[in-house]
């Protein structure tokens, strides 16, 4: 059964602080997604990446960094939590090509207070 | 740029009747559509893709999806709704962005199912 496993379900973290969430797939999937999900604004994509050290800006980048030093593991990082990136975080991943779906992660409800 | 437009943003019906869940697509080119659902506190599961022929597309669940290039739309369908349906519906295109094929996604249908 394909898996894309996620570091935490919750967390809650102080402004400031440098946060990283954790990212791994087990089916060598080339493509890997983190997306942030709000109420009412549906999915936005942050950062992607299409191969090993490789990354790709989405729509809302700023504030945050991205890091996939192996093929099965893609870490989100806030250099400097702020209270406007509480959000719920998802991570995908997905074979190449144009017709294959993306596989998501069960998500991380990160709380900045 | 290609986008995806989900004309409600919740939808109310009844256990057993029948459902149709909007999508409304933007692209210049062939498109890759998708359906997803994601159940209260999970991460997204696709339901359906198109990709080319047959335009009556079926899915998991008892879903099914009919591509109408005319209109530019991937309407979601099932007959009868159960209540394990209620859930988050979204649709995605999936478009060639920097050599790579990125979806997009829809702003997501809430669906909840009365007894």
């Amino acid at each position: 059964d394909v898996k894309v496993t996620q570091s935490s379900r919750y967390l809650v973290k102080r402004t400031g602080e440098k946060v990283f969430l954790e990212c791994v797939q087990d089916m060598d999937h080339e493509n890997m997604f983190w997306y942030r999900q709000d109420p009412g604004l549906g999915l936005r994509l942050i950062y992607f990446s299409y191969d090993v050290k490789m990354k790709e800006k989405g729509d809302i980048p700023e504030g945050y960094s991205v890091s996939r030093e192996k093929k099965e593991r893609f870490s989100l990082i806030l250099e400097s939590a702020s209270t406007n990136q509480t959000s719920m975080y998802l991570c995908a991943s997905r074979a190449s090509g144009a017709y294959n779906e993306q596989f998501f992660g069960p998500g991380t409800r990160l709380t900045v207070l | 740029a290609q986008s995806v437009t989900q004309p409600d943003i919740h939808i109310t019906v009844s256990e057993g009747a029948s459902l149709e869940l909007r999508c409304n697509y933007s692209y210049g080119a062939t498109p890759y559509l998708f359906w997803y659902v994601q159940s209260p506190g999970q991460g997204l599961q696709l339901l359906l893709k198109y990709f080319s022929g047959d335009t009556l597309v079926q899915g998991i669940k008892g879903f099914e999806a009919e591509f109408k290039r005319s209109q530019s739309s991937f309407n979601l369908r099932k007959p009868s709704v159960h209540w394990s349906d209620a859930a988050e519906y979204f649709c995605a295109v999936g478009a060639l962005a920097g050599g790579s094929y990125i979806p997009t996604f829809g702003r997501g249908t809430s669906l909840i199912v009365h007894p």
